[in-house]
């Protein structure tokens, strides 16, 4: 089993559609975990950090499932602006970052 | 907010020659990493740039390849070294500030080896 595993996508959604990716994650000790946009030829910038069962900002909305070590990324409210890659990240031994294959997102009109 | 610096921001080498990538950091930060970025994929840690020692490399990267050097707490550089095509790929630093967990990353250096 990988590190981190993603569903690469892509997303088509219309504006307004709510969406949500999953990431699934291999070590049980992880404590927090991250959600980070990268849009076509940028680098990654964070959107969300996760350190209990969840956070909530604006139409972002990440949430933990230890039990079954998963987080979740939930965007309601689509915008064409939100058409990005949405990589999950999840820190290993010595801080290390293991990123998954990130989730494509298409907004369209 | 502090500010990463990554220059060059893209080249184009010929293959067999070597270019080294800096990352300059505008305050202190706890650790710095560098990434490749392939393309069509996601990141791969290349190696953790350590302060005043050599750098611990993930498996399948060797210094031979991949010299980093770390001399203080704000800068750090990445060597590609006798590239070939398969070298083409974005690469980025990543720094952890202190008291913060997560991680910021530079604008990234897009290489592309002909």
């Amino acid at each position: 089993r990988k590190e981190v595993e993603q569903d690469p996508g892509p997303f088509n959604v219309p504006e307004g559609a709510t969406v949500a990716f999953n990431c699934t994650y291999s070590n049980s000790a992880s404590q927090s975990f991250f959600w980070y946009r990268q849009d076509c030829r940028k680098e990654p910038k964070l959107l969300m950090s996760v350190y209990s069962s969840g956070n909530e900002d604006g139409r972002f909305t990440a949430q933990l499932n230890r039990a079954s070590q998963y987080i979740s990324l939930l965007i309601r409210d689509s915008k064409l602006s939100d058409s990005a890659t949405y990589l999950c990240a999840v820190p290993t031994g010595f801080q290390k970052l293991v990123f998954g294959t990130g989730t494509r997102l298409l907004v369209s009109p | 907010s502090a500010v990463i610096s990554q220059k060059p921001s893209r080249d184009i080498c010929q293959r067999g020659t070597s270019l080294t990538i800096q990352c300059q950091v505008d305050s202190q930060v706890t650790m710095m990493f560098w990434y490749r970025q392939q393309p069509g994929q996601s990141l791969t840690l290349i190696a953790t740039a350590n302060q005043g020692s050599e750098a611990t490399y993930e498996s399948g990267f060797v210094i031979d390849k991949f010299p980093i050097s770390r001399p203080n707490l704000t800068f750090s550089t990445l060597t590609v070294s006798n590239m070939s095509p398969e070298d083409s790929s974005i690469y980025l630093c990543s720094v952890v500030f202190p008291g913060i967990l997560s991680y910021t990353f530079g604008s990234g250096t897009r290489l592309t080896v002909v």
